[in-house]
């Protein structure tokens, strides 16, 4: 079956570094790949999609590509800021089939 | 900006009580899901909707939940008698077409915090 498998947190940044969280999948054809935030407390948000391969997604400085060859969805952001700490989850979804989603990564970024 | 609303946003209930939770989706979503997610984990899916017609309710502990969306627009979400391990974030979603074939996102409501106590 689908499945998504992301790296395990917690991850500790300091201000203005590097992010990187790794997203893999398992899925038959060709699945729209996702990465959701979550905030304390509260539900799931849209950070950024990607529909087919090769396609980058990105929304508030947050990139993740597509890349079927190696079946991977990494998200990434140059420089983090306190305001960026949440949980992020990678999914997918396959034509009719309910989102599938990760474990989900806990960033916290320190000032 | 439309969103989907979900109430309570915590509930505290005694063991072998009733609980129920309610979602209003996006007006013009025909599909509407409700997950779970327990603490430090993902969202896992109990049942989702088209419609009124329940399409996919193979992870519902059918002994225990049930669901509805009669008029294919709110839902609500029941659980009786509720038992410790219920203790999680319910979350309902909802997204524009069941059969799309541009994979559309899912929007997702703040969540029922239920303590199970």
């Amino acid at each position: 079956g689908n499945s998504v498998t992301q790296m395990e947190g917690p991850v500790t940044l300091s201000e203005e570094a590097f992010l990187t969280i790794n997203c893999t999948y398992t899925a038959t054809g060709y699945p729209s790949l996702f990465w959701y935030v979550q905030y304390p407390g509260e539900g799931l948000q849209l950070l950024l999609k990607a529909t087919k391969a090769d396609d980058k997604g990105s929304n508030k400085g947050f990139e993740a590509t597509y890349r079927k060859e190696t079946t991977s969805f990494h998200l990434e952001k140059g420089s983090v800021q306190v305001s960026d700490s949440a949980v992020y989850f990678c999914a997918l979804r396959r034509g009719n089939t309910p989102l599938v989603f990760g474990k989900g990564t806990r960033l916290s970024v320190i000032a | 900006e439309a969103e989907v609303a979900q109430s309570p946003r915590y509930k505290i209930t005694e063991k072998s009580q009733a609980v129920a939770f309610w979602c209003d989706p996006i007006s013009g979503h025909a599909t509407l899901y409700w997950y779970r997610q327990i603490l430090g984990q993902g969202p896992e899916l109990l049942v989702q909707f088209q419609d009124e017609s329940v399409v996919d309710d193979s992870q519902l502990p059918k002994d225990r939940f049930s669901a509805e969306r009669l008029k294919g627009v709110d839902s609500t979400l029941k659980i009786q008698p509720a038992e410790l391990g219920d203790s999680a974030m319910y979350l309902c979603a909802s997204s524009l077409a069941y059969r799309s074939t541009k994979n559309t996102e899912a929007f997702f409501g703040q969540g029922t915090r239920l303590t199970v106590v």
